[in-house]
């Protein structure tokens, strides 16, 4: 079984710009969410996705939103870059609620 | 904010020997989850202990988990140079329904060196 995909692995945007990170998660895993990790602020919750809907939020800006498609293939996007938004995203998935949760490679997004 | 502190921050041992990573979370659980992540990398799943769990066994790796004291262990046996990583603990601390809906909450890891 293939495990969660993200894609790009690397990029890098200038400030200013928006970013749109993809994740495709394990099959038949329909809840989908998106963490960022940085060397100051450790691993911190962005959102989380079933069936198309936003269940639950970490706090983060507005700037980053997400959605999920019907084929619980998920994008998260970051509008109006900022230096900080320099990290590594890590996208996970699972399959019901309290389950083992299970995290991509990570898109790292350089920020210049 | 980090729901986990884990101790020690950095550990350092020689292959063959035993590591043993603590961590420590601040709110009721429904359960918690350990990680290791290799530099650069994304995290690898290792043990998932429910709230109602007080010992589990995977392998090398033995988790403890001790909800009156809000703690957690994670034991490995015979460390080898491939166990070199960071080790995270991660909480479902639970809400509506019973679950937190995707959101761990992690503490800021043990880095583990074990030397050849």
């Amino acid at each position: 079984k293939a495990g969660v995909t993200q894609t790009p692995r690397y990029l890098i945007k200038t400030r200013g710009q928006q970013v749109t990170l993809s994740c495709s998660p394990i099959s038949g895993h329909r809840s989908v969410s998106w963490y960022q990790q940085t060397p100051g602020q450790g691993l911190q919750f962005l959102f989380e996705y079933f069936s198309e809907t936003q269940r639950n939020k970490g706090n983060f800006p507005g700037r980053f939103s997400g959605r999920q498609f019907s084929n619980s293939r998920s994008e998260m996007n970051v509008s109006t870059l900022e230096l900080g938004d320099s990290a590594l995203y890590l996208c996970a998935s699972s399959s019901v609620a309290g389950n083992t949760i299970y995290f991509g490679e990570g898109s790292w997004l350089t920020v210049v | 904010s980090q729901q986990g502190e884990e101790d020690p921050q950095a550990l350092s041992i020689q292959e063959g020997e035993n590591a043993t990573m603590n961590c420590s979370y601040k709110t009721s659980i429904n359960n918690l989850q350990w990680y290791r992540q290799n530099s650069g990398r994304g995290l690898v799943h290792l043990i998932l202990i429910r709230s109602n769990e007080r010992e589990k066994h995977s392998g090398r790796l033995r988790v403890t988990l001790d909800t009156s004291k809000k703690s957690s262990s994670l034991l490995i046996t015979a460390s080898r140079a491939a166990d070199t990583a960071s080790y995270f603990c991660a909480t479902d601390a639970g809400g509506a329904g019973g679950t937190s809906y995707g959101k761990l909450t992690f503490g800021q890891g043990t880095i583990l060196t074990v030397h050849p």
